[in-house]
């Protein structure tokens, strides 16, 4: 098993600009979940991508955006960035039943927008 | 609506000392519930699971977790922590859709 693996771990942008995070899920799964963790929160649910196309999605606006890749790695995209941006961002990996097994996740990346 | 509560933000309790970690939710319909553990700068580690069967559920590291539907809460439990323990935990449900719901999170505090 290889992990999930995210990039970058640590990245300071200023408000207004564009971000990608980029995240290489766990062999053998083929979806991939992304979650914002705001400091003291729990993770809030962005969206779901399995077999590159989009599954689901929370409440998040349209400036976050995602895609998911033939070997299911993926990307989350945010445009405009808002000081609430801040956050640690999770990729987590998953066959479709992951009520079996939950999910992997990586270790985040951590943005903060100044 | 579903939604996951844990009631404690904070739990500090000294070394060998059994600890429970409390976690209530909400669902309209069944519910499949999960305890992860978050150690510093790290992602989140699946500690157990509740699908279905027995309600005493074990996991990893001598945690275990029982679910009580008249009550709809999924306590953790450990009998004896060590310092190692010292952790966030995320209680989280999933009703078999596309998302699973976190709770807050209580920070496990292990004192010498």
């Amino acid at each position: 098993e290889t992990g999930v693996t995210q990039s970058p771990t640590h990245l300071i942008k200023t408000r207004g600009q564009q971000v990608t995070l980029r995240c290489s899920s766990q062999s053998g799964h083929n979806t991939v979940s992304w979650y914002q963790q705001a400091l003291g929160q729990g993770p809030q649910f962005i969206f779901q991508y399995y077999r590159e196309e989009e599954n689901g999605r929370g409440n998040f606006p349209p400036r976050f955006s995602g895609l998911q890749f033939p070997n299911y790695s993926s990307e989350l995209n945010v445009n405009a960035l808002e000081l609430d941006d801040s956050a640690l961002y999770l990729c987590a990996s998953s066959l479709m039943s992951r009520l079996d097994y939950g999910y992997t996740f990586g270790s985040g990346t951590r943005l903060t927008v100044v | 609506a579903q939604s996951v509560t844990q009631l404690d933000s904070q739990v500090p309790v000294f070394e060998e000392a059994p600890v429970e970690l409390r976690c209530n939710y909400s669902s309209s319909v069944s519910v499949y519930l999960f305890w992860y553990v978050q150690y510093p700068n790290q992602g989140l580690q699946l500690l157990l699971k509740y699908l279905s069967g027995s309600t005493l559920v074990k996991g990893i590291n001598g945690f275990e977790a029982e679910f009580n539907k008249s009550q709809t809460s999924f306590h953790l439990r450990k009998p004896s922590v060590h310092i190692s323990d010292t952790a966030e935990y995320f209680c989280a449900a999933d009703t078999g859709g596309f998302k699973t719901i976190f709770g807050a999170g209580t920070r496990l505090f292990v004192k010498a």
